[in-house]
């Protein structure tokens, strides 16, 4: 079944804990990228990444990292997570870039609680 | 100024009714277009994407672009309570490198 993954869907963590949230797409897409989505500010990319070891900032990068070593994969990193990032994350892919007629197939979602 | 702006709703029509969703953007370079849906508690799903001025049909939806006018819409036709969801528009940037969503707007079908 051609898929967006994201791991895990719930996660509570502390204050300054590394964290990791998975990505995996096996639709051989291009173009992938994460949101976080708040209530009353819909959907705000983070990050994007038009292809293997090409990623750029999104609108809200501050505080995350990614990194795209291999096509299907797209691991959002936050170094020292805090209160501001409790939000729901997506990671999203597409076969093509934006300016295509191709649109997003979306993941889960990660609800991420920092206490 | 937000690229995309659409009215939050609460969007309520009747079972059987057309609903007509609306959506501005600010990027007069904006080349793609796009409706989604989400369910509560749901990530969003494609519905229709959209590129040329005019109508484009998919079943029950028919998205409409004006680019003149910085405006897309999305109507679907005989509105069933399983179309109670929020739907949100999306348009690419104009450097094509980044999608822009808006805040979505609430529909709910009354039975």
């Amino acid at each position: 079944e051609a898929q967006v993954t994201q791991n895990p869907r719930y996660l509570i963590t502390v204050t300054g804990k590394k964290l990791t949230v998975t990505c995996s797409q096996n639709m051989n897409h291009e173009y992938m990228s994460w949101y976080r989505q708040d209530p009353g500010l819909g959907l705000r990319q983070i990050y994007y990444s038009m292809n293997v070891e090409v990623t750029d900032k999104g609108d809200v990068p501050e505080g995350y990292k990614v990194s795209r070593k291999e096509k299907r994969n797209f691991p959002l990193i936050l170094e020292s997570p805090s209160p501001n990032q409790t939000s729901l994350y997506f990671c999203a892919s597409s076969l093509k870039h934006p300016r295509t007629n191709y649109g997003y197939t979306f993941g889960s979602g990660t609800r991420l609680t920092v206490v | 100024q937000k690229e995309v702006e659409q009215n939050s709703g609460p969007l309520s029509v009747p079972e059987g009714a057309i609903a007509s969703l609306n959506c501005t953007y600010s990027d007069r370079g904006s080349q793609s277009f796009f409706w989604y849906r989400q369910y509560s508690g749901k990530s969003p799903e494609l519905i229709m994407s959209i590129y040329s001025n005019g109508d484009k049909e998919d079943g029950r939806f028919t998205a409409q672009l004006n680019k003149a006018s910085q405006y897309v819409s999305l109507l679907i036709r005989d509105s069933q309570p399983s179309d109670s969801a929020t739907y949100l528009c999306a348009v690419s940037s104009n450097t094509g490198n980044q999608f822009y969503f808006g805040t979505g707007t609430s529909l709910t079908v009354i039975p």
